[in-house]
């Protein structure tokens, strides 16, 4: 069974340009998450679509950060304008139970992209 | 704001087993308790769940008492590529729920 796909593995920006994540999750898999790790934490949450509908973006900040799953298979997440506090991998998984089901939930991860800053 | 909390670091042998417990200490009803795993430039791996009692698999046991405000996981005699960092994580599909800590380091010497 193929795996969470993400591309670029790394990518390097200077502040105030964009950039765009691409993930494409298990196939079969309702649910897609994007999360941001910074260096020696833990991944945090930004968005969880289910299906093509966003469950909670609670976290995203929006002024700068959007994404989208059009067709409920495929995401991008984008930064516009990136600033240096956006260096981070950003993680893309996605699981096969729904959110609102208690339980269960095994998330499976991408390999994710390393984002630079300058 | 995580909601566990778990040693930030560990240090083992190869051959021993590790245990790392994580506190759950407001736990909701519907919560079940994953395990995750993390090397170096790779995303976290799956490794375990539970909801209460004690689960095993071929990696790893996970045991959760009655109350369910703790959980350990038990590794059986480590191996060198056993170095990693592991999550705890309580779900039950509510929104603004899936929050990582910042997990606990594991290094095992040989």
């Amino acid at each position: 069974e193929a795996g969470v796909a993400q591309s670029p593995r790394y990518k390097i920006i200077e502040k105030r340009q964009s950039v765009a994540f691409w993930c494409n999750p298990i196939s079969g898999h309702a649910t897609l998450y994007w999360y941001q790790q910074i260096l020696g934490q833990g991944p945090k949450l930004l968005i969880q679509f289910q299906n093509n509908g966003v469950v909670d973006d609670s976290q995203l900040p929006k002024d700068r950060f959007s994404a989208e799953r059009l067709k409920g298979v495929d995401s991008t997440l984008k930064i516009q304008p990136a600033k240096l506090e956006d260096s981070a991998v950003y993680l893309c998984a996605s699981s096969l139970d729904p959110p609102g089901l208690a339980g269960q939930n095994i998330q499976y991860f991408g390999a994710g992209t390393r984002l630079s800053v300058l | 704001l995580a909601k566990t909390t778990q040693p930030i670091s560990m240090d083992s042998y190869e051959g021993q087993e590790v245990n790392i417990t994580c506190s759950h200490n407001n736990i909701a009803t519907n919560d079940y308790i994953t395990w995750y795993q993390q090397f170096p430039s790779q995303g976290p791996r799956f490794i375990i769940q539970g909801y209460k009692t004690k689960v095993t698999n071929e990696v790893a046991s996970l045991f959760i008492p009655a109350d369910r405000k703790s959980s350990t996981l038990s590794l059986p005699r480590v191996s060198l590529s056993d170095t990693a960092v592991y999550y705890c994580l309580e779900y039950g599909g509510s929104q603004g729920n899936l929050i990582f800590g910042k997990g606990t380091k594991l290094s095992v010497k040989p």
